[in-house]
């Protein structure tokens, strides 16, 4: 119960397209939902979160949609550029307690000139 | 100001060696964890301190490993009689208390051989 599911694991689109990255979660105690991208040698560097009271947060060309009903959200970058090649984490905690954070397994981006 | 930095950056060690990695959150964060990245793997979280509360060792995969806070800033994870298995990168992250955003260092890359 305390997994969170990231798809797809490797993702390639075309620069200028949009890049979708979804994940799903069962424990319906979180209620944080960050999103963090990785380049290679690099900690995870955060992007954007959301929590459960929106369906949609959107900061710059990222944004994330939440379905709370479905257990699942979303993470989509508009106008794709070669510089957001990089792997994306999602992740999941809870508002209580110690706030560690469940990952997803991370998507490998890569944006085509 | 300056972020979470990690020392050192790589470690080389022998099977069996006990290893020291050390983890400067940001000024001010009260919350300090430990995660570990295996290759091509999500990040798997380790151990929380919060303050002047008792750890969160829930994640620790063994008593081989073990992990303090002096002073509520600087922590420590320690390795004991490595094995080839806890070959990772080993990231700290840091927060406010009661706030989830959790901002993470470089990462350790441990290689046992």
């Amino acid at each position: 119960q305390q997994q969170v599911k990231q798809s797809p694991q490797s993702l390639i689109v075309q620069k200028g397209g949009i890049s979708i990255i979804n994940c799903a979660y069962e424990n319906t105690a979180f209620d944080y939902f960050p999103w963090y991208q990785q380049f290679p040698g690099k900690g995870p560097a955060l992007l954007i979160a959301i929590r459960p009271d929106v369906s949609e947060k959107k900061e710059g060309r990222f944004t994330i949609s939440f379905n709370k009903s479905a257990k699942q959200f979303s993470l989509h970058i508009m106008d794709s550029q070669p510089g957001d090649s990089a792997t994306y984490f999602c992740a999941a905690s809870k508002r209580q307690g110690a706030q560690k954070l469940v990952f997803g397994q991370g998507t490998r981006l890569t944006i085509n000139p | 100001g300056a972020g979470v930095s990690q020392s050192p950056s790589n470690k080389v060690t022998e099977k069996g060696k006990d290893v020291e990695l050390r983890c400067d959150p940001i000024s001010g964060h009260t919350a300090l964890y430990w995660y570990r990245q295996s290759l091509g793997q999500g990040l798997e979280f380790l151990i929380y301190f919060q303050g002047n509360s008792a750890p969160d060792k829930s994640g620790l995969p063994s008593d081989r490993f073990s992990a303090e806070r002096t002073g509520g800033s600087v922590s420590t994870l320690t390795i004991q009689r490595t094995q080839q298995e806890d070959s990772a990168v080993y990231l700290c992250a840091s927060s406010l208390a009661g706030v989830s955003e959790q901002y993470f260092g470089p990462g350790t890359r441990l290689t046992v051989t």
